[in-house]
């Protein structure tokens, strides 16, 4: 079965400091992985997705995530974080032989501190 | 466009008690989910639906009901609440599904709520 896995909880940050938000996955075949954010009392919004082609994709607000295969992850990045960047953020999967079903990680939250 | 809009925002139900969570989506979505989300579990799918009269269980779907009469609307019942179902409630619609086009999911505010 697919799943995800975000090792960190918390990610706290300064301002103005890059920021990486850790994911690696479990899939029988090729992933088609995702990040979704989540701001306080609102539902999840799409940052972005990884497919097929180059392993680095570009997001939403600034956001960019790199696929690696040979180490099964999908971290999300941006060079530089804003305070309106604190929010819970999510990683999900499902592989190329799936239904209609994605995995979610549990999520983390990341804290910027100005 | 108002996008995904689920009503109500909040509830409170004593054990036993019943009710339905309705999600409302004005993009001509034919896929429709409803997920609940606990503190540390992320997003759990309960049931979903690709397209209008159809249904479908997912990853936790006892104790739930769903039906989807019309395209923009689908309903999630409580026959029977139990403190268990105490958690917060998401629906999401996309335009094609999760194995078609890969198509983002367009989630509403969700719904609290809890069961005494």
């Amino acid at each position: 079965a697919q799943s995800v896995a975000q090792p960190e909880d918390q990610v706290n940050v300064a301002e103005g400091n890059p920021l990486t938000v850790k994911c690696t996955y479990s899939v029988s075949g090729n992933p088609y992985l995702f990040w979704y954010v989540q701001y306080p009392n609102r539902g999840l919004q799409f940052l972005l997705k990884y497919i097929t082609g180059d392993n680095l994709v570009k997001g939403s607000y600034g956001f960019e995530a790199e696929f690696n295969k040979s180490q099964t992850s999908f971290h999300l990045k941006k060079p530089s974080a804003l305070v309106s960047d604190s929010a819970l953020y999510f990683c999900a999967v499902r592989d190329i032989w799936g239904n209609n079903r994605l995995a979610f990680g549990k999520g983390n939250q990341v804290v910027v501190i100005p | 466009n108002a996008g995904v809009t689920q009503t109500p925002k909040f509830r409170v139900l004593k054990t036993g008690q019943s009710m339905t969570l309705l999600c409302a989506q004005d993009m001509n979505h034919e896929y429709m989910y409803w997920y609940r989300q606990d503190p540390g579990m992320g997003l759990r799918l309960i049931h979903y639906s690709v397209g209008e009269g159809t249904t479908a269980k997912g990853e936790v779907p006892d104790g739930y009901n769903v039906s989807r009469l019309k395209k923009q609307n689908f309903l999630l019942g409580l026959e029977s609440a139990a403190p268990s179902q105490t958690s917060v409630y998401f629906c999401a619609s996309s335009y094609g599904g999760q194995g078609v086009n890969n198509s983002p999911l367009h989630f509403g505010n969700g719904t609290r709520l809890t069961v005494t």
